[in-house]
This record gives C-alpha cells, structure tokens and sequence, in this order.
C-alpha cells in the first residue's frame, strides 16, 4: 500500500470546521483512501472512505484532489469529542486484510 | 449487534511469563486481526485470522501466535514475555475475508492493555 503524510498534531476550537490533510503522492487508480480515528483509550474506528468523488457522511465529509495526490476531512462543527488521532490509509488491490496505521494527525478541540 | 469484545481489559505479567489475550469478533464476522499498539511504534499489524486458519502474519517474532475457533472467536499468546511488550493489543474483526479488502471496514475492539514488569 502507498504511504500516506499526515500533520503531527492540529488544533481546533470546538464547533468550527475542522480540516485535515492528507499527501498520499504514490497514490494508485486503484486505492482507496480511508480514515479511521482513535478516541483516547479506545480501539481505532472508521470515519469515511472514497475513491475518487467527495464522499459524506454522519461523521464527516471526504474530499478527494482532482489528482487524488492528496485529500481533506471534513469535520463540519468540532465537538470536544472529536479529540482524537485521525488515521489517512490507502488500501489497493494488492491489500492483505490488515491496515497499514502510519502516525496519524493528533487532533485537539479547544472549548 | 454487540461490538468488538476484549478480555481482560488490563492485565500484569512478568518477565518470562506467557499471556492469552482473548476476542470475540461482531456477530457473522468471520475474520478477526490482532494489532499492537505502542507509543514508540504505533499501531503494528500482527496477524489475521479466517475460519480457523491464519491468512496474513506482520513482523513478530514466533512468541507471538494466535488462533481461531469454529465460533470465529480468536486468542493470542504471548510466550516468554519481555517488557518491551508491554503494549495495547487490539481486535479487529470483517465480514469478509477477500474480495472487498479495498473497501471493507474493521470494526476495533477496545484492546487489553498488557504491562509486563
């Protein structure tokens, strides 16, 4: 799978928009982008994936660059809940079943 | 459906001694990963376990093993502990086992937290 880079760390105040960004300029026509986040003493959990078009959900929103070298999630009003480590993976036709975590951006919300 | 479940929650053991760490995957999810996650090197991929046979291992020495049973519920062990496995060990579990690996979610257990002194 091809590596992704992510920020180490980002702040936010809570309920404003949150946007994290994620390089992936490897990436292959065939990778999904998929996000996964890890709340403090808890296991990961996932967020949102996509291909090519912005994908959105309860969660979040995914938007995806035109190149697909790099994209962004969405958090549309930041809750001190979403305090977390956000996870960018890329998985291809060539992925095992196991997820390929790099370091992650550690999200801080502000009251 | 119930999530991902882990037992125990937290566990001590000492140098040289040898751990079972236990998961029961989501209700119909026949395949089940183990992860271990510390601080110095985050979450590392460990094996991957469907129906009753492992499909993928990561970089571990051989203390470290796992199986499965019929039920689709997976232990690990951990022989001849060092303290450099102290570490969170997390469950994952899918539905599937290939096909859709692009796309398929795992769903993360809360892990056992395993401090070996």
């Amino acid at each position: 799978d091809a590596k992704t880079t992510q920020p180490n760390s980002m702040e936010s105040n809570e309920e404003e928009p949150v946007h994290l960004p994620c390089n992936h300029s490897t990436i292959s026509g065939t990778d999904y982008i998929h996000w996964y986040r890890q709340l403090p003493s808890q296991g990961p959990e996932y967020v949102i994936h996509g291909l090519t078009s912005n994908v959105n959900n309860r969660m979040a929103s995914l938007a995806i660059a035109e190149d697909r070298k790099s994209s962004t999630l969405i958090l549309h009003r930041a809750t001190l809940r979403d305090a977390a480590v956000y996870y960018c993976i890329l998985r291809g036709g060539g992925s095992q079943g196991n997820l390929i975590f790099g370091k992650g951006t550690k999200l801080s919300v502000k009251p | 459906k119930a999530g991902v479940t882990q037992t125990p929650r937290y566990l001590i053991k000492t140098r040289g001694q040898q751990v079972t760490l236990s998961c029961s995957p989501i209700s119909g999810h026949r395949s089940v990963s183990w992860y271990q996650q510390t601080p110095g090197q985050g979450l590392q991929f460990l094996f991957e376990y469907f129906s009753e046979t492992q499909r993928n291992k990561g970089n571990f020495p051989g203390r470290f093993s796992g199986r499965q049973f019929s039920n689709s519920r997976s232990e690990m062990n951990v022989s001849t502990l060092e303290l450099g496995d102290s570490a969170l060990y997390l469950c994952a579990s899918r539905p599937l086992a290939s096909g859709a690996k692009r796309t398929d979610t795992q769903y993360f257990g809360p892990g056992t937290r395993l401090t070996v002194l």
